[in-house]
């Protein structure tokens, strides 16, 4: 069972780069996320998507965007890297959106320093 | 004040030892507690979950909310190595249809052998 499956698994950016983190779930969930994970803040949610074809912004959207590119798949784009978005990346996945009880699924993390 | 507040640790353990993990939290409208696994470099996993206050047991885990101390508890029994890990607790509302989840920083546990 793949689960949640993030890609890359590290990378190192300059300042101003861009790059794009990909993430595919394979257990026909509706809902996907994307968290970050930083010492001493806990995880906060960036994106999520309800449903395919929706997207909304979560508690730290600046300096991103995504892309629900089908049921599966839900990607992270950074238009312009910056240090402060030095930190490690969580996909996650839940089955129903709103439903009374939203267990998330979480991939193995993408672990991003920019410099 | 944070929503939610746990202490980080690290808390070091014997094996066999129990554990009592907290978080505390200040949103009344807080109604699902979740408490997750994460080892280390990857993602977290669900443990535990509970709508009630009260107590919800699962082998040697046990789950305890108190909606009216707005404090929630996980306790390990004969803790292994094997527990070794960091424990996140969270916490869920209604928000216009959709479940809000936040997050704990996370306690980080070391059961030595």
């Amino acid at each position: 069972n793949a689960g949640v499956t993030q890609t890359p698994k590290f990378q190192v950016l300059k300042t101003g780069q861009s790059m794009t983190l990909q993430c595919a779930q394979d257990m026909n969930h509706n809902s996907m996320y994307w968290y970050r994970q930083d010492p001493g803040m806990g995880l906060r949610l960036i994106y999520y998507s309800a449903s395919e074809g929706t997207t909304d912004k979560g508690e730290v959207p600046n300096g991103y965007n995504v892309s629900r590119l089908n049921k599966r798949e839900f990607s992270l784009r950074l238009e312009s890297a910056a240090p402060s978005q030095t930190s490690v990346y969580f996909c996650a996945s839940s089955d129903v959106q709103g439903a009374t009880n939203e267990k998330l699924f979480f991939g193995s993390g993408t672990q991003l320093s920019v410099l | 004040q944070k929503e939610v507040e746990q202490d980080p640790g690290p808390l070091s353990v014997p094996e066999g030892a129990i554990v009592s993990l907290n978080c505390t939290y200040s949103n009344s409208a807080f109604q699902y507690f979740m408490w997750y696994r994460q080892y280390s470099r990857k993602g977290p996993e669900l443990l535990m979950y509970t709508y009630s206050s009260g107590n919800k047991e699962d082998g040697r885990f046990t789950a305890q909310v108190d909606k009216s101390s707005k404090y929630i508890s996980l306790f390990i029994r004969d803790s292994q190595p094997s527990d070794s890990a960091t424990y996140l607790c969270a916490m869920s509302w209604n928000s216009g249809g959709y479940q809000k989840v936040t997050f704990g920083i996370g306690t980080k546990l070391q059961v030595i052998p």
